[in-house]
C-alpha cells in the first residue's frame, strides 16, 4: 500500500490550460503539504493544510489553489499554466514531525 | 527566517571513499534536522534525522550529529558505494512554523567504480 500517492505521475500540457494534481495519504497524518522542485533540484514549500485548514501559504501566484476535502486528501489546481510552472511537484504528509513524501508529479508546460 | 546551507556539488567519489557533505542551518527555535536522499527519477526518502542537540542520526552506514554550538548537521559515510549516487538534501523543520520543512539546495553525489 502506497502511503502518499500522487496522480498523475507525469503531466504534459499547453500554456494557458488548467490542470489538477491529486494527493492522498493513508497514514492518518494531520498535516499535508505541497512542495515544488525546480530544474536545479531546489525544493520549496508552497502550501500546508492541517485537518483541512490552510496553515502555510508561501509566496505563490494565486493561479495555484490548493483544496483539501478531508484530511487524507490535498489537491492542487493550477489555472492558466505558464512555462515557468514546469517542475516536479511533491505532496507530503506529517504527524508530530515525521514526514512522508509522495513520488512526485512531473509537470511539463509546452 | 529559517534557512539551510549545504556544500555545493556535484561531488564525485571513487567507491569505498569517505564521504562528508557539510550542512549548516539558521533557525530561531529548536528545529529537528534531517537528511533526505533522492535517487534518480524518484521521490524523496528520509535517510536519517535528529531531534535535539547532540543526537546522532544513522541509517545505511550514514551518520550525522546535531551540533547546536556550530549549528551544523554534517553527513558522513565511511565507505561509499555506487548505489549511493543520488542527491542529498539537508533539511530542518521548525515546530514554531507548523513543522514546515525547509530544504537546503541539495548536493549531487556520483560514486564511480
Amino acid at each position: 500500500d502506497t502511503a502518499v500517492s500522487q496522480t498523475p505521475k507525469y503531466l504534459v500540457t499547453q500554456m494557458g490550460n488548467d490542470k489538477s494534481i491529486k494527493c492522498e495519504q493513508n497514514l492518518g497524518h494531520d498535516t499535508m503539504y505541497w512542495y515544488k522542485q525546480d530544474s536545479k533540484k531546489f525544493l520549496k514549500i508552497m502550501f500546508s493544510y492541517n485537518n483541512k485548514e490552510l496553515i502555510i501559504n508561501e509566496t505563490v501566484p494565486n493561479r495555484f489553489s490548493p483544496k483539501s476535502p478531508d484530511k487524507a486528501h490535498l489537491n492542487l489546481h493550477i489555472n492558466s499554466l505558464e512555462l515557468g510552472d514546469s517542475a516536479v511537484y511533491f505532496c507530503a504528509s506529517s504527524r508530530l514531525g515525521g514526514y512522508t513524501f509522495g513520488s512526485g508529479t512531473r509537470l511539463t508546460v509546452v | 527566517g529559517d534557512s539551510v546551507t549545504q556544500m555545493e556539488g556535484p561531488v564525485t567519489l571513487s567507491e569505498e571513499a569517505f564521504l562528508t557533505i557539510n550542512c549548516t542551518y539558521t533557525a530561531t527555535g529548536y528545529p529537528s534536522l534531517f537528511w533526505y536522499v533522492q535517487y534518480p527519477g524518484e521521490g524523496l526518502q528520509l535517510l536519517l534525522k535528529a531531534t535535539k542537540a547532540d543526537d546522532k542520526g544513522s541509517n545505511k552506514g550514514f551518520e550525522a550529529t546535531y551540533r547546536k554550538e556550530t549549528t551544523s548537521f554534517h553527513l558522513e559515510k565511511g565507505s561509499v558505494q555506487v548505489s549511493d549516487s543520488a542527491v542529498y538534501f539537508c533539511a530542518l523543520s521548525d515546530p514554531a512554523s507548523y513543522d514546515k520543512v525547509i530544504f537546503g539546495p541539495g548536493t549531487s553525489l556520483s560514486v564511480i567504480p
